[in-house]
Parts: C-alpha cells; structure tokens; sequence
C-alpha cells in the first residue's frame, strides 16, 4: 500500500508570497493533519481535516488555511509569507479521527527568502 | 495548557548500551500515547500505548505506559548506530486527531 506523499517536496519563495502544499493520504485513510517541524518549536499541530471538514485547528494565524477533497486528499496553503514561516510541513494521515495512529509523509521543506 | 515534555533532550552513547528515554505529559482528555522516530525524513511509527502498564515490544525497542505517573518509558537495547535519530513522543486526545509532540530526545550511537 503506497504511503503518504507531499508535493512540492522543497520550495523556496519570497516574503510576501503565497504558497500551496499538497498531501494524498494512505489509500482508505480519510483524516488528514498537518504539521509544521522548526528546530526550536518541535513539531506543532495546524489542524485536521475529517470527511471534508476541518475538526481541530491549531494555534496559528488565519494566513494558514486549508481544505479536503472528497477523495480525502488535503492542501494547506500559507498567504503572505513569513520569514518565520521556513519549516518542514509534514503531513500525517490517519484511518479515522479521535487519536487513531497517523503516519506522516516525507514532508514539503518550504523556505522564505 | 496542554503539553508533553522529553527527557534527555539528547543522548550521545555506545553501540551496544541500553538507553531509556522518557516522556512525561500534562494532557486533558487523554487517549493515547505514541512513539515515532524520526531520522532525516517522516518520523516513523513505532508503538502506540493506551493502557497504563502493558508493555508493547519490537525487537530491542519496548516501551510502557504509566498513566498514574502521566509518563513513558522508551527503551532500546544492544544500540546500533542505525538507531541514531530523534526519537519524538505523542499524545492524542479523544477529541479530533490533534496531537502533542514533545521536542524529542536527540539519540546518537557510535561505533
């Protein structure tokens, strides 16, 4: 069974940009939660999206949005780019929500010049 | 205010020595209490824990749960060099799929 997979796998923008990530998640998962990994912070939780809807979100600004498809596929997009927005976005797709196991992908390594 | 804190934040030992690693939570509405490990990509899976006190195995890898002390245990015996990674605690809650993560413990093994 093929895993989890994000694209792009690296990008690079400018202050004041905009970015969109992608993430498929395992086949027959249907939840989605997004993460962003900074050597100081440790991985911190954006948010979740269940069957199309957004069940958690995380303490981040609105500049950080995103949505599910009905084929349970998750975008997460970042609007006026941070310099302080440079991480490592991962994404992890679980079965079900409510604390089911998630397994993450190999991540988008966005970096804000 | 919710959160999960490891200990050691990072461990340089010898192939071959055993290692415990520890994970300490302060975490309402707790389900579960996951492993991962993570070298230069995706943290991996290792072991998810509900019940307080039953130990999951994988090899040299163990860990246990106590919920009366909110905390975990990671062990690794006869390290290998391949065990070299961060090793990263979760919490789940039984609302949504948010985890907590602690900043994870640095574990190096050299030959």
């Amino acid at each position: 069974k093929a895993g989890v997979t994000q694209t792009p796998r690296y990008l690079i923008k400018t202050r004041g940009q905009q970015v969109t990530l992608s993430c498929s998640p395992i086949s027959g998962h249907r939840s989605v939660s997004w993460y962003q990994q900074t050597p100081g912070q440790g991985l911190q939780f954006l948010f979740e999206y269940f069957s199309e809807t957004q069940r958690n979100k995380g303490n981040f600004p609105g500049r950080f949005s995103g949505r599910q498809f009905s084929n349970s596929r998750s975008e997460m997009n970042v609007s006026t780019l941070e310099l302080g927005d440079s991480a490592l976005y991962l994404c992890a797709s679980s079965l079900q929500t409510g604390g089911d196991t998630q397994y993450f992908g190999p991540g988008t390594r966005l970096t804000v010049l | 205010e919710d959160k999960v804190v490891q200990s050691p934040l990072s461990l340089v030992v010898h192939e071959g020595d055993t290692v415990t690693l520890n994970c300490s939570y302060e975490v309402t509405n707790f389900r579960s209490l996951l492993w991962y490990k993570q070298e230069k990509k995706a943290p991996t899976f290792l072991f998810m824990l509900t019940s307080s006190g039953i130990e999951k195995k994988s090899g040299r890898l163990s860990s246990i749960l106590d919920k009366k002390e909110l905390s975990s245990i990671l062990n690794i015996t006869a390290t290998q060099t391949g065990d070299s990674a961060i090793y990263l605690c979760a919490v789940a809650k039984n609302t949504g799929n948010q985890f907590y993560f602690g900043t994870g413990t640095s574990l190096t093994v050299i030959p």
